[in-house]
Protein backbone atom coordinates (compact mmCIF):
# COMPACT_ATOMS: atom_id res chain seq x y z
CA UNK A 1 0.00 0.00 0.00
CA UNK A 2 0.47 3.67 -0.16
CA UNK A 3 3.15 5.12 2.73
CA UNK A 4 4.97 8.36 3.84
CA UNK A 5 7.60 8.52 5.74
CA UNK A 6 9.30 12.28 6.87
CA UNK A 7 11.93 13.04 9.43
CA UNK A 8 10.96 12.68 12.91
CA UNK A 9 10.53 16.11 15.02
CA UNK A 10 10.94 18.26 16.66
CA UNK A 11 13.32 20.48 14.79
CA UNK A 12 14.60 23.76 16.81
CA UNK A 13 16.01 26.40 14.39
CA UNK A 14 16.59 30.04 15.45
CA UNK A 15 14.69 32.69 13.26
CA UNK A 16 16.19 33.43 9.70
CA UNK A 17 17.62 29.60 9.54
CA UNK A 18 17.27 27.71 6.36
CA UNK A 19 14.64 24.38 6.82
CA UNK A 20 14.86 21.29 4.77
CA UNK A 21 12.01 18.49 6.24
CA UNK A 22 12.43 15.25 4.43
CA UNK A 23 9.95 13.76 3.24
CA UNK A 24 9.92 10.04 0.92
CA UNK A 25 6.72 7.97 -0.38
CA UNK A 26 5.95 4.60 -1.67
CA UNK A 27 3.04 4.13 -4.06
CA UNK A 28 2.36 2.07 -7.03
CA UNK A 29 2.19 4.32 -10.02
CA UNK A 30 1.89 8.54 -10.03
CA UNK A 31 0.96 9.91 -7.20
CA UNK A 32 0.32 13.60 -6.49
CA UNK A 33 2.22 14.95 -3.41
CA UNK A 34 0.88 17.79 -0.77
CA UNK A 35 2.49 19.39 2.18
CA UNK A 36 -0.06 20.55 4.92
CA UNK A 37 0.64 22.54 7.78
CA UNK A 38 -1.28 22.68 11.02
CA UNK A 39 -0.92 25.35 13.32
CA UNK A 40 -1.56 25.21 17.37
CA UNK A 41 -5.30 24.12 17.94
CA UNK A 42 -6.07 24.15 14.36
CA UNK A 43 -7.16 22.00 11.19
CA UNK A 44 -4.92 21.43 8.26
CA UNK A 45 -3.77 24.14 5.59
CA UNK A 46 -2.71 22.87 2.33
CA UNK A 47 0.61 24.19 1.62
CA UNK A 48 2.29 23.58 -1.36
CA UNK A 49 1.51 20.58 -3.70
CA UNK A 50 2.65 19.10 -6.84
CA UNK A 51 0.89 16.49 -9.26
CA UNK A 52 4.33 15.33 -11.50
CA UNK A 53 7.36 14.47 -11.60
CA UNK A 54 10.12 17.37 -11.31
CA UNK A 55 6.88 19.99 -10.62
CA UNK A 56 7.92 22.12 -7.68
CA UNK A 57 5.45 23.49 -5.42
CA UNK A 58 6.05 26.78 -3.55
CA UNK A 59 4.13 28.91 -1.51
CA UNK A 60 4.63 32.17 1.08
CA UNK A 61 8.59 31.17 0.72
CA UNK A 62 8.31 27.34 1.13
CA UNK A 63 9.08 24.73 -1.06
CA UNK A 64 8.89 21.11 -3.09
CA UNK A 65 10.32 19.30 -5.79
CA UNK A 66 8.74 16.44 -6.90
CA UNK A 67 11.94 13.57 -7.24
CA UNK A 68 10.27 10.47 -9.02
CA UNK A 69 13.87 9.35 -8.96
CA UNK A 70 14.54 9.41 -5.28
CA UNK A 71 10.57 8.86 -4.17
CA UNK A 72 11.08 12.60 -2.47
CA UNK A 73 9.40 15.58 -1.59
CA UNK A 74 11.62 17.43 0.54
CA UNK A 75 10.60 20.69 2.43
CA UNK A 76 12.80 24.31 2.27
CA UNK A 77 12.69 27.26 3.08
CA UNK A 78 15.66 29.69 3.07
CA UNK A 79 15.02 32.00 6.07
CA UNK A 80 11.91 30.88 9.05
CA UNK A 81 10.23 33.03 10.77
CA UNK A 82 8.84 32.38 14.22
CA UNK A 83 5.15 32.44 12.81
CA UNK A 84 6.30 29.08 10.65
CA UNK A 85 5.73 27.47 13.99
CA UNK A 86 3.62 24.54 13.45
CA UNK A 87 3.54 20.79 12.83
CA UNK A 88 4.35 20.01 8.89
CA UNK A 89 2.60 17.15 7.47
CA UNK A 90 3.63 15.62 4.62
CA UNK A 91 0.63 13.67 2.14
CA UNK A 92 -0.29 11.55 -0.95
CA UNK A 93 -3.19 10.89 -3.45
CA UNK A 94 -3.33 8.62 -6.43
CA UNK A 95 -4.26 9.84 -9.30
CA UNK A 96 -7.93 9.72 -9.63
CA UNK A 97 -11.10 7.20 -9.55
CA UNK A 98 -12.48 5.19 -6.63
CA UNK A 99 -10.73 4.29 -3.50
CA UNK A 100 -8.10 6.39 -4.58
CA UNK A 101 -9.34 8.82 -3.15
CA UNK A 102 -7.40 8.77 0.02
CA UNK A 103 -4.75 11.10 1.35
CA UNK A 104 -1.85 9.42 2.62
CA UNK A 105 -0.18 11.21 5.85
CA UNK A 106 3.36 11.29 7.40
CA UNK A 107 3.62 11.13 11.18
CA UNK A 108 4.29 15.13 11.01
CA UNK A 109 7.69 17.17 12.19
CA UNK A 110 6.95 19.71 14.56
CA UNK A 111 9.09 22.95 14.25
CA UNK A 112 9.79 25.70 16.45
CA UNK A 113 11.64 28.34 15.49
CA UNK A 114 12.78 30.91 18.38
CA UNK A 115 13.60 34.18 17.91
CA UNK B 1 -17.26 32.06 2.44
CA UNK B 2 -17.48 27.97 1.35
CA UNK B 3 -15.58 25.61 4.34
CA UNK B 4 -15.75 22.90 6.39
CA UNK B 5 -17.35 23.51 9.91
CA UNK B 6 -16.84 21.25 12.70
CA UNK B 7 -18.68 21.11 15.75
CA UNK B 8 -18.07 21.41 18.90
CA UNK B 9 -14.54 22.33 19.06
CA UNK B 10 -14.33 21.02 22.68
CA UNK B 11 -16.19 18.03 23.73
CA UNK B 12 -16.10 15.73 27.34
CA UNK B 13 -17.81 12.08 27.44
CA UNK B 14 -18.03 9.99 30.15
CA UNK B 15 -17.20 6.41 29.61
CA UNK B 16 -19.76 4.43 28.22
CA UNK B 17 -21.26 6.86 26.32
CA UNK B 18 -21.56 7.61 22.64
CA UNK B 19 -20.88 10.84 21.38
CA UNK B 20 -21.68 12.71 17.78
CA UNK B 21 -19.02 14.63 16.07
CA UNK B 22 -20.33 17.23 13.51
CA UNK B 23 -19.19 17.80 10.19
CA UNK B 24 -20.93 20.20 7.53
CA UNK B 25 -19.69 21.45 4.30
CA UNK B 26 -20.74 24.28 1.62
CA UNK B 27 -18.16 23.84 -0.65
CA UNK B 28 -20.21 21.17 -2.62
CA UNK B 29 -17.69 18.79 -2.67
CA UNK B 30 -18.71 14.88 -2.82
CA UNK B 31 -16.36 13.15 -1.04
CA UNK B 32 -16.11 13.56 2.93
CA UNK B 33 -13.72 12.02 5.52
CA UNK B 34 -12.92 11.62 9.07
CA UNK B 35 -9.47 11.45 10.45
CA UNK B 36 -7.86 10.38 13.92
CA UNK B 37 -4.61 12.54 15.25
CA UNK B 38 -2.91 11.64 17.83
CA UNK B 39 0.42 12.45 19.47
CA UNK B 40 3.11 11.00 17.59
CA UNK B 41 1.16 9.37 14.89
CA UNK B 42 0.06 11.97 12.52
CA UNK B 43 -3.78 10.71 11.06
CA UNK B 44 -5.01 7.90 10.13
CA UNK B 45 -8.48 7.57 8.65
CA UNK B 46 -11.70 6.36 10.09
CA UNK B 47 -14.57 6.17 7.74
CA UNK B 48 -14.66 8.11 4.11
CA UNK B 49 -17.33 8.94 1.90
CA UNK B 50 -17.33 9.43 -1.85
CA UNK B 51 -21.21 9.92 -2.18
CA UNK B 52 -24.72 10.23 -0.34
CA UNK B 53 -26.00 7.04 0.77
CA UNK B 54 -22.46 5.47 0.65
CA UNK B 55 -19.51 5.17 2.74
CA UNK B 56 -16.58 3.15 3.59
CA UNK B 57 -14.07 1.73 6.10
CA UNK B 58 -10.81 3.46 6.51
CA UNK B 59 -7.71 2.27 8.62
CA UNK B 60 -8.97 2.41 12.45
CA UNK B 61 -12.90 2.00 12.04
CA UNK B 62 -13.63 -0.31 15.28
CA UNK B 63 -15.87 1.68 17.60
CA UNK B 64 -16.82 4.38 15.03
CA UNK B 65 -19.91 4.67 12.93
CA UNK B 66 -20.93 7.46 10.66
CA UNK B 67 -23.94 8.40 8.15
CA UNK B 68 -23.84 10.38 4.89
CA UNK B 69 -27.83 11.62 4.21
CA UNK B 70 -26.92 14.81 2.90
CA UNK B 71 -24.16 16.09 1.02
CA UNK B 72 -23.30 18.56 3.03
CA UNK B 73 -23.17 16.61 6.23
CA UNK B 74 -21.03 13.64 7.43
CA UNK B 75 -21.69 12.85 11.19
CA UNK B 76 -19.24 10.79 12.77
CA UNK B 77 -20.43 8.47 16.74
CA UNK B 78 -17.83 7.72 18.68
CA UNK B 79 -19.31 4.63 20.05
CA UNK B 80 -19.15 2.68 23.65
CA UNK B 81 -16.37 0.25 21.91
CA UNK B 82 -13.96 2.52 21.18
CA UNK B 83 -11.31 1.18 23.48
CA UNK B 84 -9.00 4.70 23.60
CA UNK B 85 -11.08 7.97 22.11
CA UNK B 86 -9.59 10.50 23.36
CA UNK B 87 -7.84 12.27 20.57
CA UNK B 88 -8.28 15.11 17.85
CA UNK B 89 -10.82 14.81 15.50
CA UNK B 90 -10.43 16.48 11.49
CA UNK B 91 -13.19 15.93 8.77
CA UNK B 92 -12.41 16.61 5.26
CA UNK B 93 -13.14 16.88 1.63
CA UNK B 94 -12.66 16.96 -1.63
CA UNK B 95 -14.47 16.84 -5.22
CA UNK B 96 -13.66 14.33 -7.21
CA UNK B 97 -14.86 15.77 -10.24
CA UNK B 98 -12.18 18.41 -9.80
CA UNK B 99 -9.21 16.43 -8.98
CA UNK B 100 -8.32 15.85 -5.66
CA UNK B 101 -5.03 15.72 -7.44
CA UNK B 102 -5.09 19.21 -8.36
CA UNK B 103 -6.55 21.10 -5.59
CA UNK B 104 -6.13 18.91 -2.46
CA UNK B 105 -8.35 18.37 0.35
CA UNK B 106 -10.09 21.12 2.87
CA UNK B 107 -9.76 20.33 6.42
CA UNK B 108 -12.11 21.27 8.67
CA UNK B 109 -10.65 22.85 12.55
CA UNK B 110 -11.51 20.05 14.38
CA UNK B 111 -12.84 18.41 17.54
CA UNK B 112 -11.10 17.81 21.03
CA UNK B 113 -12.70 14.92 22.47
CA UNK B 114 -11.63 14.20 25.82
CA UNK B 115 -13.32 11.16 27.84
CA UNK B 116 -13.32 12.06 31.55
Amino acid sequence: GNSVTQMEGPVTLSEEAFLTINCTYTATGYPSLFWYVQYPGEGLQLLLKATKADDKGSNKGFEATYRKETTSFHLEKGSVQVSDSAVYFCALTKGSGGSNYKLTFGKGTLLTVNP
Amino acid sequence: DGGITQSPKYLFRKEGQNVTLSCEQNLNHDAMYWYRQDPGQGLRLIYYSQIVNDFQKGDIAEGYSVSREKKESFPLTVTSAQKNPTAFYLCASTSPGQGPSLYGYTFGSGTRLTVV
